[in-house]
C-alpha cells in the first residue's frame, strides 16, 4: 500500500537559516509527488509537485523539492527561512490511476526570530 | 487567484442531527473532493466526484455520508446522523485535472464540532 512518511513531527529554525523538510514515500511505480502548506486557520496550498523530469523542482515562496528515487525521498528545502513560513507542511503522493491523494502527517515548522 | 470557497467556516451540531457543508469550487474545475483533518491527525481522503458521480470513495465515506453538485456551482458533502467522532476540519478540493496531474485547490475549511 502506498504511504507517505514525515519523520519529523516539528521543527524549529532561527529567520535567515535553511530548512529542510523530510519525506518518504513508498509506492511501487513511479509516484506522483506534492508538498502543500497550511497556515493556522486556512486551507492548504500546493507549493510544488513533481511528476517527471528534473528531478530538482521549483515551487512557490521560495521552496524547492529534489526527488531521490533510490532513497524514495522527496524533501522541502530553502535556503533561507522567513518568520512567515512557519506553517504545517506536508507531503503528499497521489496514487497511480486513482483520484486520491495520500498525505503525510505533516511537519509543523516554528521559526524563532 | 481563484479560490475555492467553503461555508460555514465552523459549524457546531448537536450529536444526530444532519449537517450540509458547502463549496463552491473553481468554476472551469471538473474534479472536486472532500477530505477531513481530526485534530492532531492526517489529512484524510473522502471522496472525488466527476462527472456527477462519485469516482472514487475511502472506507470513511460511509452510508452516513453522501455529495451532491446541485447547481453549476456548488458542491456540498452531508452528513446524515453526526456523531462525535465526526468532529473535524472538512476540506473541499477541486482540480482542473485529475490529482496527479495538477494538484488540488483546497478551501479554508470547516471546522465541524458534533456535541
Amino acid at each position: 500500500a502506498q504511504s507517505v512518511t514525515q519523520p519529523d513531527i516539528h521543527i524549529t529554525v532561527s529567520e535567515g537559516a535553511s530548512l529542510e523538510l523530510r519525506c518518504n514515500y513508498s509506492y511501487g511505480a513511479t509516484p506522483y509527488l506534492f508538498w502543500y502548506v497550511q497556515s493556522p486557520g486556512q486551507g492548504l496550498q500546493l507549493l510544488l509537485k513533481y511528476f517527471s523530469g528534473d528531478t530538482l523542482v521549483q515551487g512557490i515562496k521560495g521552496f524547492e523539492a529534489e526527488f531521490k528515487r533510490s532513497q524514495s525521498s522527496f524533501n522541502l528545502r530553502k535556503p533561507s527561512v522567513h518568520w512567515s513560513d512557519a506553517a504545517e507542511y506536508f507531503c503528499a503522493v497521489v496514487r497511480g490511476g486513482g483520484f486520491k491523494t495520500i498525505f503525510g502527517a505533516g511537519t509543523r515548522l516554528f521559526v524563532k526570530a | 487567484e481563484p479560490e475555492v470557497t467553503q461555508t460555514p467556516s465552523h459549524q457546531v451540531t448537536q450529536m444526530g442531527q444532519e449537517v450540509i457543508l458547502r463549496c463552491v469550487p473553481i468554476s472551469n474545475h471538473l474534479y472536486f473532493y472532500w477530505y477531513r483533518q481530526i485534530l492532531g491527525q492526517k489529512v484524510e481522503f473522502l471522496v472525488s466526484f466527476y462527472n456527477n458521480e462519485i469516482s472514487e470513495k475511502s472506507e470513511i465515506f460511509d452510508d452516513q455520508f453522501s455529495v451532491e453538485r446541485p447547481d453549476g456551482s456548488n458542491f456540498t458533502l452531508k452528513i446524515r446522523s453526526t456523531k462525535l467522532e465526526d468532529s473535524a476540519m472538512y476540506f473541499c478540493a477541486s482540480s482542473a485535472l485529475r490529482d496527479r496531474d495538477s494538484g488540488y485547490t483546497f478551501g479554508s475549511g470547516t471546522r465541524l464540532t458534533v456535541v
